[in-house]
């Protein structure tokens, strides 16, 4: 099975800044990644899939890179609104989630 | 529309089966892999099991032995059905509808386990 490990598990940041969070896999997963964002007591809602095209409605501040076995989310600028919990999903053998990141406002 | 809607109960007793409906409208699951994914309470996600549109299932390894998910396509339902439950399969349980890995989740469903 693969196993994604996610950082960091939290990341406290304000409004207007740069963040990155990252995912490795235990195994390269040839660009089959997608980024969720999930708000309390919601469902998740994809972001970004196949490692950086970006979902239809979310905002061009999203943006999501890497290869192999290491990616990357970015939002370039952040919002009131992006101030949330974040998901990795590994889909190419099987699905594989990371542990989440929760993004704090500082 | 596309949506995707669980209904089961809330309340399930230890070592009982659990038993959970998703309804979905908008797609057919006959062109479409619907998966089960749950979230224990204030914890990451867990892929469950998945049914292909072709009507195959997959499982997470170490649930299988629990697990069945099944669907009526004549209903466009998806059922899931896990057994033996113990406290720590409480959670949210949710059905998603895949497109490039999962694209579109339900409301999810809120399970606890507790005698």
């Amino acid at each position: 099975d693969i196993q994604m490990t996610q950082s960091p598990s939290f990341l406290s940041a304000s409004v207007g800044d740069r963040v990155t969070i990252n995912c490795k896999a235990s195994q390269n997963i040839n660009k089959y990644l997608n980024w969720y964002q999930q708000k309390l007591g919601e469902a998740p809602k994809r972001l970004i899939y196949n490692t950086n095209n970006l979902q239809t409605g979310i905002p061009s501040r999203f943006s999501g890179s890497g290869s192999g076995t290491d990616y990357t989310l970015t939002i370039s600028s952040l919002q009131p609104e992006d101030f949330a919990t974040y998901f990795c999903l590994q889909h190419n053998s099987f699905y594989t989630f990371g542990a989440g990141t929760k993004l704090e406002l500082k | 529309q596309v949506r995707l809607k669980e209904s089961g109960p809330r309340l399930v007793q230890p070592s009982q089966t659990l038993s959970v409906t998703c309804t979905v409208s908008g797609f057919s699951v006959t062109s479409y892999h619907v998966s089960w994914v749950r979230q224990p309470p204030g914890k990451g996600l867990e892929w469950v099991g998945a049914i292909w549109k072709g009507g195959s299932t997959d499982y997470n390894s170490a649930l299988k032995s629990r697990l069945s998910i099944s669907r009526d396509t004549s209903k466009n339902q998806v059922f899931l059905k896990m057994n033996s439950l113990q406290t720590d399969d409480t959670g949210t349980y949710y059905c998603a509808k895949h497109s490039e890995g999962i694209l579109l989740w339900g409301q999810g469903v809120m399970v606890t386990v507790s005698s």
